[in-house]
């Protein structure tokens, strides 16, 4: 049973330009939330996307948007990357109304 | 809002020790408390979880219990191995439900031979 899957591994852009980051969730899973983790610091929160909707959305500005397939896998999008969107991405998924969320690898980010 | 703090870090210590990651949180109503490690190069791993007041989380010989008197969730284990180095994380969840994790700094752990 694979788990969750994030792709690219690592991504390297350049400042002003555009990114889009790929989540597969953990098979049976309906539910994926995206996380953004700062070097040394814990994951904040950027939103969650339920029957391909957005359910709840953190303190992020609008650069940062998402899509949920039918298939439940989903995309986060950068616009306008700032080099303080350097981060380690991490998706997370579960079922609708369980609190347990489990974490793909993440996607590293660097912008310069 | 809802935060989360944990004991600042790194801590080192000998394999065989006693290991206690304090925690501490504020939230309102009742949230569900989670402990999640982080190897080095890959993602968050649910190491255990509590969802109500003196709930005891247990996994791979780590504990905590949701203690609500206290707002707190401490780990503990009592003999740690060298395979323990991580860096550890105390999380809650959102009451409002949508699933919305909080979560704390972070805690480093080195455990020496």
């Amino acid at each position: 049973d694979a788990g969750v899957t994030q792709s690219p591994t690592h991504l390297i852009k350049t400042r002003g330009q555009q990114v889009t980051l790929r989540c597969s969730p953990k098979s049976g899973h309906d539910t994926v939330s995206w996380y953004q983790q700062a070097l040394g610091q814990g994951p904040q929160f950027i939103f969650q996307y339920y029957e391909e909707e957005e359910r709840q959305r953190g303190n992020f500005p609008d650069r940062f948007s998402g899509h949920q397939f039918p298939n439940y896998s989903s995309e986060l999008n950068v616009n306008a990357l700032l080099l303080g969107d350097s981060a380690l991405y991490l998706c997370a998924s579960s079922l609708a109304n369980s609190y347990e969320q489990y974490f793909g690898p993440g996607t590293r980010l660097t912008v310069t | 809002g809802n935060s989360v703090t944990q004991m600042e870090g790194p801590v080192t210590l000998s394999e065989e020790a006693f290991l206690t990651i304090n925690c501490t949180y504020t939230a309102t109503g009742y949230p569900s408390l989670f402990w999640y490690v982080q190897y080095p190069g890959e993602g968050l791993q649910l190491l255990l979880k509590a969802t109500k007041a003196d709930d005891k989380g247990s996994n791979k010989g780590f504990e905590a219990t949701y203690r609500k008197e206290t707002t707190s969730f401490h780990l503990e284990k009592g003999s740690v191995q060298v395979s323990d180095s991580a860096v550890y994380f105390c999380a809650l969840s959102d009451v409002q439900g949508a699933q919305k994790l909080v979560f704390g700094q972070g805690t480093r752990l080195t455990i020496n031979p």
